[in-house]
């Protein structure tokens, strides 16, 4: 079964900067797309950002763009998500994703607190 | 970038027939934007039910169908149970850009 487990997450002030990282194993990372997804407390899902399989193409929401990049290291089975000059609105818990064969599978979720 | 809108909140009775659906703010939903339905439940991450319109899962109960209706898209559920409460979300594909409808909180009553 595909394992996806997220890490980083934490309470960071405005303006701050965080990375979040998600471990991956029990498929060929290397193979596939990867998504990073969020859901602010007691809210809905919002698409955050996505890469493909070698990390040579990437896609963002508006509301991230410019502050937020996503990378991975296809030998060490860990996709990133740098986030910067965050704001109150970037809390949530944060998600990382996969799609193999249509089927989507997720992470258990980081949250992100931004507070002062 | 597209909007999606989803209804806020949608009540079935047991036994009960009811259509989500999932609209585009560029236009008509089509088959091109892959639509997906998920399903989520309080404390748990989302599960996939309908990808790329109608095709399901090997777990999706067969009460459930997706389809394309009137421009957008659409997921019925005939039959409704109890376990059937949650919310649900589409998820359509643009050129590069993802994006999830608001969800819809559906009640079994």
């Amino acid at each position: 079964e595909v394992q996806l487990v997220e890490s980083g997450g934490g309470l960071v002030q405005p303006g701050g900067s965080l990375r979040l990282s998600c471990a991956a194993s029990r498929f060929t990372f290397s193979s596939y797309w990867m998504h990073w997804v969020r859901q602010a407390p007691g809210k809905g899902l919002v698409w955050v950002s996505r890469i493909n399989s070698d990390g040579s193409s990437t896609n963002y929401a508006d509301s991230v763009k410019g502050r937020f990049t996503i990378s991975r290291d296809n030998a060490k089975n860990t996709l990133y998500l740098q986030m910067n000059s965050l704001r109150a609105e970037d809390t949530a818990v944060y998600y990382c994703a996969t799609s193999i064969s249509r089927l989507f599978y997720w992470g258990q979720g980081t949250l992100v607190t931004v507070s002062s | 970038q597209a909007v999606v809108t989803q209804e806020p909140s949608l009540t079935v009775s047991p036994g009960g027939t009811v259509t989500l659906t999932c609209g585009s703010s560029t236009g008509a939903v089509t088959s091109g934007h892959y639509p997906y339905w998920f399903q989520q439940k309080p404390g748990q991450a989302p599960r996939t039910l309908i990808y790329d319109t109608s095709n399901k899962h090997s777990w999706t109960p067969a009460r459930f169908s997706g389809s394309l209706l009137g421009g957008k898209a659409a997921l019925t559920l005939s039959g409704a149970q109890a376990e059937d409460e949650a919310e649900y979300y589409c998820f359509l594909s643009y050129s590069g850009a993802r994006v999830f409808g608001g969800g819809t909180k559906l009640t079994v009553l």
